[in-house]
């Protein structure tokens, strides 16, 4: 059965880091692109990060380029998101997502149950 | 803002059909295939098509999914109360180098 437990959520005040994690298990993790998609509180979706394979192609969401990092440790199974200089506009529940196809705009066929970042 | 414009809102009494439409560009649906997810509040997203019309494995039938130029329909027949939730398109931006999604649909059975 495929799983993404995502933690690191919590509150932190403006200008602060977070550095949220994903740890996957049930599925070869080092063979699939992942990603990174927020919601913010009564909000729809909007796609954050993503990751190919072996994190040779990395992609943002404009309002978290420099900001932002995505990282990956295949030997661990694990997903990563470096948030520095977070704003107010950050507070979202961040679901961690695996990637079902090979490329760009691929469907998005398992996700996490979510972690909150609250900005304050 | 989103780049894909969904309608804010469907409805229908239970057993009819319902189709949402997202609508894009060249740049996103135009030259890139299409996902469809749905939501219930509190909860994750859903995958229930990709690629445009194809259906992961346990969703059922009465979800279809279709294509047409800058333009995608997530259609939903012999609708039920289960059905009442979020749904949201998305697909890759080729401008942008990000994928994007929808605004979303609210599902309401009458």
């Amino acid at each position: 059965e495929v799983q993404l437990v995502e933690s690191g959520g919590g509150l932190v005040k403006p200008g602060g880091s977070l550095r949220l994690s994903c740890a996957a298990s049930g599925f070869t993790f080092s063979t699939y692109s992942m990603t990174w998609v927020r919601q913010a509180p009564g909000k729809g979706l909007e796609w954050v990060s993503s990751i190919n394979s072996v994190s040779t192609y990395i992609y943002y969401t404009d309002s978290v380029k420099g900001r932002f990092t995505i990282s990956r440790d295949n030997a661990e199974n694990s997903l990563f998101l470096q948030m520095d200089s977070l704003r107010a506009e950050d507070t979202a529940v961040y679901y961690c997502a695996r990637v079902e196809g090979q490329y760009d705009g691929s469907g998005i066929d398992y996700w996490g149950q979510g972690t909150l970042v609250t900005v304050s | 803002q989103s780049v894909l414009t969904q309608p804010p809102s469907v409805s229908a009494a239970p057993g009819q059909k319902v189709t949402i439409s997202c609508s894009g560009s060249s740049s996103n649906i135009g030259n890139n295939y299409v996902s469809w997810y749905q939501q219930f509040p509190g909860t994750a997203p859903k995958l229930l098509i990709y690629d445009n019309n194809k259906r992961p494995s346990g969703i059922p039938d009465r979800f279809s999914g279709s294509k047409s130029g800058t333009a995608a329909t997530l259609g939903i027949t012999g609708l039920q109360t289960g059905d009442e939730a979020d749904y949201y398109c998305g697909t890759w931006d080729t401008s942008l180098s990000a994928n994007v999604f929808g605004t979303g649909t609210k599902v309401t059975v009458l």
